[in-house]
C-alpha cells in the first residue's frame, strides 16, 4: 500500500497568514494526488484534483502543487471559514489512501 | 446537482452486520463509480472501497476483505455498503462519494452526508 504522510499534524495561524500543509507519499504517484477540506461533523469536500488542478466552486486562494512523491497545499491569505482538516489522498493505486490529516487552527 | 442522500444511524451488536445504502440524485449513476471511506471518531480518513454499477465489479481494500460487500441497484440509483463480523472499532461514519475518472486522475467529488454506525454491547 502507497503510505501518504502529512505535516504538520496541526497548525495555528490567524486570518490572512500565508499557509502551507505537505504530503508526502512512499512512492512515485505522478500527480495522482487529491486535497480535501472537511469541518466538524460534515462530509468532506474536494478542493484540489491532479495535484495542481482546483475544483469548480473552490476559492483561488487554494492552490496544490507538486509531482512524484512530494506535494503541498497552500492557502495564500486564511480566511476564518478555512479553519478546518485537510487531508491529501493518493488515486494512483488501490488501495486508495489518506494522510493522517492537518488540522489548521485559530491562533 | 447531484446529491447523495445515505440511510440513517444504525446501533448493532457485536458480531453482527450492517448495510448502508447510498442513494444518487440525477443522472449520475451509471456513467460513474461509487466509492466508501469510513472515520472512527476523532480519526482520519479510510477508504474501504468501489464499485462501478454499470460493470457490477466491485474492489475492497484488503484490511476489509472478506468482510465487507459493496453492491449496487441501478434500477433505484443506490449504492450498498455491508460490513460484517462487526466489532467495537468498525464504530464510525461511513461515507459514500461519487468517484469522478478524470483524465488525469480519480477523485472524489460529491460525498453523501455520512452514516453513524455505532457498534456496542
Amino acid at each position: 500500500d502507497i503510505q501518504m504522510t502529512q505535516s504538520p499534524s496541526s497548525l495555528s495561524a490567524s486570518v490572512g497568514d500565508r499557509v502551507t500543509i505537505t504530503c508526502r507519499a512512499s512512492q512515485s504517484i505522478s500527480n495522482y494526488l487529491n486535497w480535501y477540506q472537511q469541518k466538524p461533523g460534515k462530509a468532506p469536500n474536494l478542493l484540489i484534483f491532479a495535484a495542481s488542478r482546483l475544483q469548480s466552486g473552490v476559492p483561488f486562494r487554494f492552490s496544490g502543487s507538486g509531482s512524484g512523491t512530494g506535494f503541498s497545499l497552500t492557502i495564500s491569505s486564511l480566511q476564518p471559514e478555512d479553519f478546518a482538516t485537510y487531508y491529501c489522498q493518493q488515486s494512483y493505486s488501490a488501495p486508495w489512501t489518506f494522510g493522517q490529516g492537518t488540522t489548521v487552527e485559530i491562533k | 446537482q447531484v446529491q447523495l442522500v445515505q440511510s440513517g444511524a444504525e446501533v448493532k451488536k457485536p458480531g453482527s452486520s450492517v448495510r448502508v445504502s447510498c442513494k444518487a440524485s440525477g443522472d449520475t449513476f451509471s456513467s460513474y463509480a461509487f466509492t466508501w471511506v469510513r472515520q472512527a471518531p476523532g480519526q482520519g480518513l479510510e477508504w474501504m472501497g468501489r464499485i462501478i454499477p454499470i460493470l457490477g465489479t466491485a474492489n475492497y481494500a484488503q484490511k476489509f476483505q472478506g468482510r465487507v460487500t459493496i453492491n449496487a441497484d441501478k434500477s433505484t440509483y443506490t449504492t450498498y455498503m455491508e460490513l460484517s463480523s462487526l466489532r467495537s472499532d468498525d464504530t464510525a461514519v461511513y461515507f459514500c462519494a461519487r468517484v469522478y475518472a478524470g483524465a488525469q486522475c480519480d477523485y472524489f467529488d460529491y460525498w453523501g452526508q455520512g452514516t453513524l454506525v455505532t457498534v456496542s454491547s
